[in-house]
């Protein structure tokens, strides 16, 4: 199985900062990456798959980079509704995994 | 416009089986692949099997191996979970999302170059299992 890692695993910030999150996988994903928003008590939310694909209606504050094993997502100006736990998870081939998350806090 | 309604919460015994549903609305069930995904409390998120009903196949998690059978019924437009010999670790949400598209998958696994990502997700089912 592919092992998906995520960090940090919680990040402190302020309104208005700029966050990266990294996810690194044990073996090469090719794009085949996507990112989610989870909200306590909510069903996580897809933020960019492929990468680098923002999701329609998804905040262009929201940015995905990276390929094969290294990947990050980039949130430019943090806003009250951007503090949640974001997951990465790769489906290049099942079993599709998930970094452990990382929760962003004010 | 897509959408997935999932069943009520489940108490279940350990040793006992529960059956979760999902139904879809807003096209047949043979235009979906839905994956089912489950998350313990306070934990991340762990897929569990992806079943394409188009071609009837469904492809599962080796953790789950041997007590986790997902089918389809076309004919409510609801994808079905079902997990046996439950026991306390098993407590958790249970999600079906939308997965690929079908019009590029073949009855063992779908392009992820037309992934539409888990961009669908139902509300949760909540699973205790407690004796």
């Amino acid at each position: 199985d592919i092992q998906m890692t995520q960090s940090p695993s919680t990040l402190s910030a302020s309104l208005g900062d700029r966050v990266t999150i990294t996810c690194r996988a044990s073996q090469s994903v090719s794009k085949w990456l996507a990112w989610y928003q989870q909200k306590p008590g909510k069903a996580p939310k897809l933020l960019i798959s492929k990468a680098y694909s923002l999701e329609s209606g998804v905040p262009s504050r929201f940015s995905g980079h990276g390929s094969g094993t290294e990947f990050t997502l980039t949130i430019s100006s943090l806003q009250p509704d951007d503090f949640a736990t974001y997951y990465c998870q790769q489906y290049t081939s099942y079993p599709y995994t998930f970094g452990q998350g990382t929760k962003l806090e004010i | 416009q897509v959408h997935l309604m999932q069943s009520g919460a489940e108490v279940k015994k350990p040793g006992s089986s529960v059956k979760v549903s999902c139904k879809a609305s807003g096209g047949t069930l043979r235009s979906y692949v839905i994956s089912w995904l489950r998350q313990a409390p306070g934990q991340g998120l762990q897929w569990m099997g992806t079943i394409i009903p188009r071609f009837g196949t469904s492809t599962y998690a080796q953790n789950f191996q041997g007590r986790v059978t997902i089918s389809a019924d076309e004919s409510t437009s609801t994808v079905h979970l079902e997990l046996s010999s439950l026991r306390s670790e098993d407590t958790a949400v249970y999600y079906c999302a939308r997965d690929a598209n079908p019009n590029y998958c073949n009855p063992t696994s779908c392009s992820p170059l037309y992934y539409y990502g888990l961009d669908v997700w139902g509300q949760g089912t909540t699973v205790t299992v407690s004796s």
